[in-house]
């Protein structure tokens, strides 16, 4: 089972100021995807990214998929109550056959206005 | 548009009973799995379909089973509940295998066993 490490595992912080959360692993992995999730709801799909390098923009949100497709980062900028929540990392075998996506344990954000 | 939708959303069992967790989807997934999330161990995955008639085991299958009749759903199956499987369980869907191109989530059950 490859595994992802998220850090930190908590995270409390201001209205208005940026953060960055890391999701690393010693596989490589196909593609990578990071979720949000709130309290009593499933995750929310925020992004995917597949290349290695790969970076994507949602909004305030920056995602980067890291050049030997081991790692990943999400960087909050001018962070917003609404963004608290579980932000979890999410990784595709690149083994052949493989059908399953391993999850980080994840990242509890708190932004206080 | 339901997109996942997963019943009960609470529900409370004594050790030894069995019960089902269903779950339905109307986006044509050909993909569909269930997780369980713990405190501190975060998602694992308990089985997966790739499509209709075709099941198999994830991380943590044991004390569970499942079938896949129709593509629409995919209900879980409790044998004899345990204590440690007090968890809250999501089932979600897919287009593609592995989850490339995201999981939709259900909203979740959350099932304590006593």
């Amino acid at each position: 089972t490859q595994l992802l490490e998220q850090s930190p595992q908590f995270l409390s912080i201001q209205e208005g100021e940026n953060l960055t959360v890391y999701c690393n692993s010693s596989s490589v992995f196909s593609s990578l995807q990071w979720y949000r999730q709130e309290p009593g709801e499933g995750p929310v799909l925020l992004v995917t990214v597949v290349t290695g390098g790969e970076v994507k923009k949602l909004k305030r949100l920056t995602f980067q998929f890291g050049d030997a497709r081991k790692d990943s980062s999400l960087h909050i900028t001018a962070a917003q109550p609404g963004d608290t929540g579980l932000y979890l990392c999410a990784g595709e075998d690149s083994g052949a056959g493989s059908y399953q996506l391993t999850f980080g344990k994840g990242t509890k954000l708190s932004v206080i206005p | 548009n339901a997109g996942v939708t997963q019943t009960p959303k609470f529900q409370v069992l004594k050790t030894g009973q069995s019960m089902t967790l269903q779950c339905a989807q109307d986006m044509n997934h050909e993909y569909m799995s269930w997780y369980r999330q713990d405190p501190g161990m975060g998602l694992r995955l308990i089985h997966y379909s790739v499509g209709a008639g075709i099941t198999d085991q994830g991380e943590v299958p044991n004390g569970y089973n499942v079938s896949r009749s129709t593509t629409e759903d995919f209900p879980l199956r409790l044998l004899s509940a345990a204590p440690s499987q007090t968890s809250v369980y999501f089932c979600a869907s897919s287009y593609q295998a592995g989850g490339r191109g995201g999981y939709t989530f259900g909203s979740g059950t959350r099932l304590t066993v006593v």
